[in-house]
């Protein structure tokens, strides 16, 4: 139990346009998802909190208007890097909550390479 | 939330016994103590977690001494397949400010050899 998914599992595009990544929890409700980033050979920055049904929380030098997050549903957040470019290339993970806050159930990952 | 220090590479071989010490100095009253693990290109997953004393479960050992401004992840007998990051968070569980948040430190790089 306890499974997230990530879509997709890489992608490729062209500078100044838009990706949409979905993350799922496929076998639990998770009121609170996170996405992180993760730079080769980095540790994880949090870059925001997803709550259902309400606007997500961003850490502080995150741009909201660049990483548009959407939580529509109990099972369902997904982040759009908006006009990307190079440097937003990276690793983004999400996780989910089930019971435990700090007992998090990451996905597998997306890896973003713009050009 | 805590900061945390850890070592950022270990060696081992493959049968040993590995112990990777965090530590916690400014640790709160609410705060638990969690490891994560992390192979490459692939998201963390959830190892451990305790508040005091010795958690054991099928993975892990983790070790919290009374003041619990350290504490111990014990991988007994690695093999080559638990060469990982190890990352340590503290954070709290049950206060108002439960948010949920994990900061991630550096971690631990874990090499297993033959």
């Amino acid at each position: 139990g306890a499974v997230v998914s990530q879509h997709p599992s890489w992608v490729i595009c062209k500078s100044g346009t838009s990706v949409k990544i979905e993350c799922r929890s496929l076998d639990f409700q998770a009121t609170t998802m996170f996405w992180y980033r993760q730079f080769p050979k980095q540790s994880l920055m949090l870059m925001a909190t997803s709550n259902e049904g309400s606007k997500a929380t961003y850490e502080q030098g995150v741009e909201k208007d660049k990483f548009l997050i959407n939580h529509a549903s109990l099972t369902l957040s997904t982040l759009t890097v908006t006009s990307a470019h190079p440097e937003d290339s990276s690793f983004y993970i999400c996780s989910a909550s089930r019971d435990s806050p700090y007992e998090q159930y990451f996905g597998p990952g997306t890896r973003l390479t713009v050009t | 939330l805590a900061k945390t220090t850890q070592p950022i590479s270990m060696d081992s071989y493959e049968g040993q016994e590995v112990n990777i010490t965090c530590s916690h100095n400014n640790i709160a009253t609410n705060d638990y103590i969690t490891w994560y693990q992390q192979f490459p290109s692939q998201g963390p997953r959830f190892i451990i977690q305790g508040y005091k004393t010795k958690v054991t479960n099928e993975v892990a050992s983790l070790f919290i001494p009374a003041d619990r401004k350290s504490s111990t992840l014990s991988l007994p007998r690695v093999s080559l397949s638990d060469t990982a990051v190890y990352y340590c968070l503290v954070g709290d569980l049950l206060g108002s400010s439960n948010t949920g948040k994990l900061i991630f430190g550096q971690g631990t790089t874990l090499q297993v050899k033959p």
